[in-house]
């Protein structure tokens, strides 16, 4: 089991260009969320997904957006990208919301720049 | 919604010290409650957990914490610091769909 994966680990944007960040797990959750983690703030949801093609907001969507085709992938879309979206970005998986007392599986991060 | 509440943003600690991590949350009921660990350049790990029945709950590498419902509070023990406990600390509530963090606490490990 390889759990979350995420690519790239490092990533330079300047303004205005766009990406998409990758995340796949392999645990067959129903769950997927994105997260992004900034100095002394913790992490704030970015966008969530119950299922193959079920997603919505987080408490921190704006210039953001996800998709989810696959159990496996929830990639993580920047359009014209920002100085004020240089963060960490984590995904994260697991069996059940985060309620029903099941724990949420991270990834290793990416770590984003733009300038 | 619940949240939690971590005072310190920053704790020294000495090698083979104790070392205790405090959590405050707020909910009337009794919360569900995390503790993730972020080692350097990692992503974040789960230490242990609470849902209901003994206050005391036991983690990875030699954590514990323990739930006092008069304090609202959660803390993280460890006995005696290793120099790899050199991380950052997540407190984490559930609402509903996802997890509210507190905005953690930075250990480091003099030797």
């Amino acid at each position: 089991n390889a759990g979350v994966t995420q690519t790239p680990k490092f990533r330079i944007l300047k303004i205005g260009q766009s990406m998409t960040l990758q995340c796949t797990q392999d645990m067959n959750h129903n769950y997927m969320y994105w997260y992004r983690q900034d100095p002394g703030m913790g992490l704030k949801l970015i966008y969530y997904s119950v299922g193959a093609g079920i997603t919505d907001k987080g408490e921190v969507p704006n210039g953001y957006n996800v998709s989810r085709s696959t159990t496996e992938d929830f990639p993580l879309r920047l359009e014209l990208a920002a100085p004020s979206q240089t963060s960490v970005y984590f995904c994260a998986s697991s069996y059940s919301k985060a309620s029903g007392r099941h724990e949420q599986y991270f990834g290793p991060g990416t770590r984003l720049t733009v300038t | 919604a619940q949240s939690v509440t971590q005072p310190d943003i920053h704790i020294t600690v000495s090698e083979g010290a104790s070392l205790e991590l405090r959590c405050n949350y707020s909910y009337g009921a009794t919360p569900y409650l995390f503790w993730y660990v972020q080692s350097p350049g990692q992503g974040l790990q789960l230490l242990l957990k609470y849902f209901s029945g003994d206050t005391l709950v036991q983690g990875i590498k030699g954590f514990e914490a323990e739930f006092k419902r008069s304090q609202s509070s959660f803390n993280l023990r460890k006995p005696s610091v290793h120099w790899s406990d050199a991380a950052e600390y997540f407190c984490a509530v559930p609402n509903d769909y996802k997890l509210s963090f507190g905005a953690g606490t930075t250990v480091t490990v003099r030797a």
